[in-house]
């Protein structure tokens, strides 16, 4: 068990450009989440997905943010026309059975800088 | 709308001290609290997960405490070191049918050696 994934670590964009980041979970886990982290703040729910349904997402996840899971394994996060405010850290975490009591495991996360 | 509120911000402590950090919420329907530990540009690392019919957890130093009805959880590290040096993150989950998961803002701890 390698623990949970996630590729690339940074990344460096032009405002306006669209970026996508991968997270691959600890093996056979059903649930799989997306946050997002700012400097000095805790991180912020984005999303997360039963197997390959998304079953919740916040209201900060904008039309321009997308999230798939298409297989039930591995997940992507899209931003499009990404904007300065966009600059975070985005984490992903997964937990193994699907329900409410479970740890959730991260992965080293995403660092994203728009100029 | 749950909230969840960490104090201290930082914390600073000379190595073998006992501390206690706090984490409060305002909407005691949760089903969990996690405490986790994030070092500087990393993930998170679970630390300890207080189921919400629970009053306490132990792993090693740490123990974590929770009382759902007044919203408030602490978390004690004994004899600190150096190495715990770290931000720690207080979150509850939450939610019917779909869940979500809310974080604090964390405290800073250094422990000097």
């Amino acid at each position: 068990d390698t623990g949970v994934s996630q590729d690339p670590r940074h990344k460096i964009t032009k405002r306006g450009q669209n970026v996508t980041f991968r997270c691959d979970p600890i093996s056979e886990h059903n649930r799989l989440y997306w946050y997002r982290q700012t400097l000095g703040q805790g991180p912020e729910f984005l999303t997360y997905f039963q197997n390959e349904a998304q079953l919740e997402k916040s209201r900060l996840l904008s039309d321009r943010f997308s999230a798939e899971r298409p297989k039930g394994s591995f997940s992507t996060l899209e931003i499009q026309r990404t904007e300065q405010g966009d600059s975070a850290m985005y984490l992903c975490a997964s937990s193994p059975y699907g329900t409410e009591q479970e740890t959730q495991y991260f992965g080293p996360g995403t660092r994203l800088l728009v100029l | 709308k749950q909230e969840v509120t960490q104090i201290p911000a930082a914390l600073s402590v000379p190595e073998g001290e006992n501390l206690v950090l706090n984490c409060s919420f305002t909407d005691s329907a949760i089903y969990n609290l996690q405490w986790f530990r994030q070092d500087p540009g990393k993930g998170l690392t679970s630390l300890l997960l207080i189921q919400s019919s629970q009053r306490e957890q132990t792993s090693g130093r740490l123990n974590a405490s929770l009382d759902k009805s007044s919203g408030r959880s602490t978390l004690y590290i004994a004899a600190s070191q150096p190495g715990d040096s770290a931000t720690y993150l207080c979150a509850v989950i939450v939610g019917t049918g779909g869940f979500k998961t809310i974080f604090g803002a964390g405290t800073r701890l250094f422990v000097k050696a």
